[in-house]
């Protein structure tokens, strides 16, 4: 298996344009989950899915923020508008029930300008 | 609630010296713990784990004993190389069904040759 793969790896924007982040989780993984990491805050868990559907969104920081799960082999992070204060590496993670423990892919650094 | 509380870094250390990174942890019931390490523009990478008390994870020298007594499981390695050179993030996973991982802030490890 090729692990969690994500895409791009990095994306430089302008403030007020679209962005979107792509997830491929590992085959059979049931969760996937998206973090931000930024120095100031640290990992934040934005959004977690289980079989497709959202569970958990609270940590979606505000209604820019969007993801969808469209079928078990795609997610995405969609930020519209995007602003400066966006500017992080977002994580991609996927596990399986009963194993314990992430795979994260490789993140894509999002530079907002 | 859950939570982890990890040593603040960063930490320096000369290679070959032992390293201990401190982590405690707060959680209902009987969670498993986990290290995760992020090597410089990496995802983070599962690097050991334990599931019950008394447990030892072991990888690449590392190693972690999950204390139920003292809440704790500190990371140490006997000497260190400069390519340990990474940010290590301890984790505890909730046993409510929901599969999260809850992450410490990680401490930055630099080995200097």
């Amino acid at each position: 298996d090729a692990g969690v793969i994500q895409s791009p790896r990095h994306e430089v924007t302008e403030m007020g344009q679209e962005v979107t982040l792509r997830c491929k989780p590992i085959s059979g993984h049931d969760y996937l989950f998206w973090y931000r990491q930024t120095m100031m805050r640290g990992l934040e868990l934005l959004i977690y899915f289980n079989n497709n559907v959202p569970i958990d969104d609270s940590g979606m920081p505000e209604d820019r923020f969007s993801a969808k799960m469209p079928n078990a082999s795609f997610s995405t992070l969609k930020i519209q508008p995007s602003e400066p204060r966006d500017s992080a590496v977002y994580f991609c993670a996927s596990s399986s029930t009963g194993i314990g423990g992430y795979t994260f892919g490789s993140g894509t650094r999002l530079t907002v300008v | 609630g859950n939570s982890v509380t990890q040593m603040e870094g960063p930490v320096t250390l000369s290679e070959e010296a032992f390293l201990t990174i401190n982590c405690t942890y707060t959680a209902t019931g009987y969670p498993s713990l986990f290290w995760y390490v992020q090597y410089p523009g990496e995802g983070l990478q599962l690097l050991l784990k334990a599931t019950k008390a008394d447990d030892k994870g072991s990888n690449k020298g590392f190693e972690a004993t999950y204390r139920k007594e003292t809440t704790s499981f500190h990371l140490e390695k006997g000497s260190v190389q400069v390519s340990d050179s990474a940010v290590y993030f301890c984790a505890l996973s909730d046993l409510t069904g929901a599969n999260n991982l809850f992450f410490g802030t990680g401490t930055r490890l630099t080995v200097i040759p």
